[in-house]
């Protein structure tokens, strides 16, 4: 079956542009998550989102980062005004609803901001 | 807190054996998870632990003791597509936390 996909895989941007990347989890997961992962370190947690629940915004790390998801299913991040900071891996997950369930990663999205 | 601790890289020969260790100090951790990563792709689920103890899965297995916030990935009859990247993670509720992952080279 298909897994979690993300597009676009790799995307170069001027400092200041604004981008949206996408995510499109597997089909009857109702949990979705984006991760960011910095060159050598671990995955840094976003947001979650968990069917029509309130998403839990607490790992954004600006107000320059919004996410949304429509319809229960596909998931755009952007981020505006971009930074070379924001340069990274942007990882989408997705899982069933129960808090236990594994998560299934998607291949990422490699921003690269000049 | 929620610090979870591993080490950066670690080397290896095929065919041995190798345990990557991994610590937390953290509240309301109720799952610990190992993902693999290899170089420039997502990662990938191994192992899940929510009991203390260990769970053996072929050629990985996985311990956790949550009074010592401790965990480890056993691998065995290591091969040279082992050389990748593995992840601790903690859950707490719905969210990962993840470590900085431990670099593994394998050598042959």
């Amino acid at each position: 079956g298909a897994g979690v996909s993300q597009s676009p895989s790799n995307k170069v941007t001027e400092k200041g542009k604004d981008v949206e990347l996408r995510c499109d989890p597997i089909s009857g997961h109702t949990a979705l998550y984006w991760y960011r992962q910095s060159l050598g370190q671990g995955l840094e947690f976003l947001i979650y989102f968990q069917g029509n629940s309130a998403p839990d915004k607490s790992g954004l790390p600006s107000d320059r980062f919004s996410a949304e998801r429509t319809g229960g299913s596909v998931s755009t991040l952007t981020i505006q005004r971009t930074q070379q900071e924001d340069s990274a891996v942007y990882l989408c997950a997705s899982s069933f609803r129960l808090p236990r369930e594994t998560q299934y990663f998607g291949p990422g999205t490699r921003l690269l901001v000049l | 807190g929620q610090n979870i601790d591993q080490p950066t890289e670690m080397t290896a020969t095929e065919g041995a054996i190798v345990q990557i260790n991994c610590t937390y100090q953290t509240s309301g951790f109720n799952g610990l998870f190992w993902y693999q990563q290899h170089a420039g792709e997502a990662p990938t689920f191994l192992s899940y632990n929510v009991l203390d103890g260990l769970e053996e899965k072929g050629r990985f297995s996985s311990f956790l003791s949550r009074s010592k916030g401790y965990s480890y990935l056993l691998l065995k009859e290591l091969q040279m597509k082992d050389s990748a990247s593995y992840l601790c993670a903690g859950q707490s509720s719905y969210k990962l936390i993840f470590g900085s992952g431990t670099r593994l080279l394998v050598r042959p």
